[in-house]
C-alpha cells in the first residue's frame, strides 16, 4: 500500500520568511511524487514533480523540493513567501500506475 | 478558455435528490478521474476511466455512479443525495502517452451541499 503524510495542518509565516513543507511517504519501491497548489476557490495546480535523475527538483512560482530517499520524504520549500503563496499544498505519490495518493494538505497561512 | 472544465461550479440540494456532475476536456486526454476532498482528508480517488469502455472504481465509490459519454466527457451521478456526500468534487485528466508516469490535470472543483 502507498500512503503521503504532511504532518502539518496549518503553518503560517511571514511575508519573506522561508518556507518548508514535510511531505512523507510510504512506497516498496521508487516512488513518483508531486506537489500540488489549491488556491481558494481553484483547482489544483502542479507546482512541480520528482520522476528521477536529480533530486532537487525546481518548480514553478520560486518552489523546490528535494526528494530523500533515506527519509522517505520529499519536502517543498521557497526562500521568501510572498502573500500570494497563501493557499493549501498538497503532495502525491504514484507508484508509475494510476492511482495517485494524496496527503491531506498543508494550510498555509502568509502574514503581512 | 481552461482545459478541464466542471459544471455545475456550485450545488445544494436536498437528500434523496439525484445529482449529475458533468466534466469535459479538451486536452485530447484519454484517462479522466473523479476525486473528492473533504477538509482534513486530502483527495479520494471515486472513478477513473482509461477511454470510454473502461470504467473503474476508486477507493470511495459507494453511492456514485460515473459515465463515459465521449472521450471528452466524464459525469458523476449521485443516484440518492445524502449529507455525507457534502464536498468539493474534482475531475481530472491524464495522458497516458505523455510517458511512464502521466501528470493529473485538474478542473477548478464544483462545491456540493447536500442538506
Amino acid at each position: 500500500a502507498q500512503s503521503v503524510t504532511q504532518p502539518d495542518i496549518h503553518i503560517t509565516v511571514s511575508e519573506g520568511a522561508s518556507l518548508e513543507l514535510r511531505c512523507n511517504y510510504s512506497y516498496g519501491a521508487t516512488p513518483y511524487l508531486f506537489w500540488y497548489v489549491q488556491s481558494p476557490g481553484q483547482g489544483l495546480q502542479l507546482l512541480l514533480k520528482y520522476f528521477s535523475g536529480d533530486t532537487l527538483v525546481q518548480g514553478i512560482k520560486g518552489f523546490e523540493a528535494e526528494f530523500k530517499r533515506s527519509q522517505s520524504s520529499f519536502n517543498l520549500r521557497k526562500p521568501s513567501v510572498h502573500w500570494s503563496d497563501a493557499a493549501e499544498y498538497f503532495c502525491a505519490l504514484t507508484g508509475g500506475g494510476n492511482k495517485l495518493t494524496f496527503g491531506t494538505g498543508t494550510q498555509l497561512k502568509v502574514e503581512l | 478558455d481552461a482545459d478541464v472544465t466542471q459544471t455545475p461550479r456550485n450545488r445544494i440540494t436536498k437528500t434523496g435528490k439525484r445529482i449529475m456532475l458533468e466534466c469535459s476536456q479538451t486536452k485530447g486526454h484519454d484517462r479522466m478521474y473523479w476525486y473528492r476532498q473533504d477538509p482534513g482528508l486530502g483527495l479520494r480517488l471515486i472513478y477513473y476511466s482509461f477511454d470510454v469502455k473502461d470504467i473503474n472504481k476508486g477507493e470511495i465509490s459507494d453511492g456514485y455512479s460515473v459515465s463515459r459519454q465521449a472521450q471528452a466527457k466524464f459525469s458523476l451521478s449521485l443516484e440518492s443525495a445524502i449529507p455525507n456526500q457534502t464536498a468539493l468534487y474534482f475531475c481530472a485528466t491524464s495522458d497516458p502517452q505523455a510517458g511512464v508516469v502521466n501528470e493529473q490535470f485538474f478542473g477548478p472543483g464544483t462545491r456540493l451541499t447536500v442538506l
